[in-house]
Order: structure tokens, then C-alpha cells, then sequence
């Protein structure tokens, strides 16, 4: 069975410009988390879906991040325009219910130059 | 709030050595507290968890006991082996959802 799975693995944009990560979770899994690593710190929440429904987005950085997870199914979150403080590595996890392991992607590494 | 500290690293121990990675916390009520690995390459994996006080997670000859009075969730393993090079976060958990605060990891190399 697939794991959780981030597209692309690498991106360099400029700042100003837009990126959008996706992330597919592991098939029939509701539950589906962003995090992110900025400057080698520690991983930070950003948000939580239930299915197509934004369970908590506390941890969302500023309105120039936006998370969509249509159909329930994969899930993408832009950033539009990106920063340089948005550099870092932004973790997907997936989960069947809200208290069950978390299996997490490999990550997007995102540059801004 | 809710936050987790440990050691910074790297940590470079030889192949057989003994290692102990530090990790305390802070947080309101009674987290449930986890240890992630991440080998190169690859995603965060769970490595054990403790979800109450005095567990002992286990895994892979790693361990770690939930200690309430020093709010601690130390990893141990005695006898490293140069697979076991990664990244080591230290994570807790309030509550039923899976919202984790994450330490900013630990790096250990295990040379031969």
C-alpha cells in the first residue's frame, strides 16, 4: 500500500512568486495534517482537514498561505505570494481517525530566493 | 503552552555506544508523548510512544519512560548501530487529535 505521498520533493521559486505542494494521503485515510520545519527548527503545526472540512487551522502562518483539500481526497496548500522566512521542509501526514498513528510524507522542500 | 525542548545536536557516538538523547516538555493536563525518526531520504516515522505516566515505549532496542515529576521523555538505546543515523524529533500530543508539538531534533551520527 502507498504511503503518504508530497509533490514535488524539491522547489526553488523567487520571492513573489506563487508555489502550491501537494499531498496525497494514504487511501481511505480522513484525516490529513500539514506541518513545517523552518531553519532546521522544530516541526510546527499548520493545519487539519477531516476529510474536505478544516478541522483546525491555528498554526496557519498568515493569509498568504491557503489549504484546500477538495473531494476529501488529496490535499494542496499555496502560498501566494511566498516569502524568504517561508524556506523550509512542509510535512503532510495522514491518519484513518483524528487519534490514530499519523503516517507522514517525505516532504516538500521549499526554497525562496 | 505547549512546547518540547531537546539536546541540540549533532550527536557522533561510534558503532555499540550508548546513547541518550534528551527531551523534556512542557504542557497543560496529560500529553501523550512520542519520539519520530527520520532516516535520510525518508519521511517522519513513529518510533514508540508512552501515553501516560511511567509507560515505557519500546522499539528497535530504543526506549523512553514517561516521567511526570521531571516532565522528561529521554531516548535510550544501548548499543548503537551506523543505521540507526537520522534525525530523532520529540513530540507530545494533547488531547485526541493528532495536533503534535514537535522539539526541533536531535542529528545523531554512528560511525563505524
Amino acid at each position: 500500500e502507498a504511503g503518504v505521498t508530497q509533490f514535488p520533493s524539491h522547489s526553488v521559486i523567487e520571492k513573489g512568486q506563487t508555489v502550491t505542494l501537494r499531498c496525497d494521503p494514504i487511501s481511505g485515510h480522513d484525516n490529513l495534517y500539514w506541518y513545517r520545519r523552518v531553519m532546521g527548527k522544530e516541526i510546527k503545526f499548520l493545519l487539519h482537514f477531516v476529510k474536505e472540512s478544516k478541522q483546525d487551522e491555528s498554526g496557519m502562518p498568515n493569509n498568504r498561505f491557503l489549504a484546500e483539500r477538495t473531494g476529501g481526497t488529496y490535499s494542496t496548500l499555496k502560498v501566494q505570494p511566498a516569502e524568504l522566512e517561508d524556506s523550509g521542509v512542509y510535512f503532510c501526514a495522514s491518519s484513518q481517525d483524528a487519534n490514530t498513528e499519523a503516517f507522514f510524507g517525505q516532504g516538500t522542500r521549499l526554497t525562496v530566493v | 503552552g505547549n512546547s518540547v525542548t531537546q539536546m541540540e545536536g549533532p550527536v557522533t557516538l561510534s558503532e555499540e555506544a550508548f546513547l541518550t538523547i534528551n527531551c523534556t516538555y512542557t504542557a497543560t493536563g496529560y500529553p501523550s508523548l512520542f519520539w519520530y525518526v527520520q532516516y535520510p531520504g525518508e519521511g517522519l516515522q513513529l518510533l514508540l510512544k508512552a501515553t501516560k505516566a511511567d509507560d515505557k515505549g519500546s522499539n528497535k532496542g530504543f526506549e523512553a519512560t514517561y516521567r511526570k515529576e521531571t516532565t522528561s521523555f529521554h531516548l535510550e538505546k544501548g548499543s548503537v548501530q551506523v543505521s540507526d543515523s537520522a534525525v530523532y524529533f520529540c513530540a507530545l500530543r494533547r488531547g485526541n487529535f493528532n495536533k503534535f508539538y514537535f522539539g526541533s531534533g536531535t542529528k545523531l551520527n554512528v560511525k563505524p
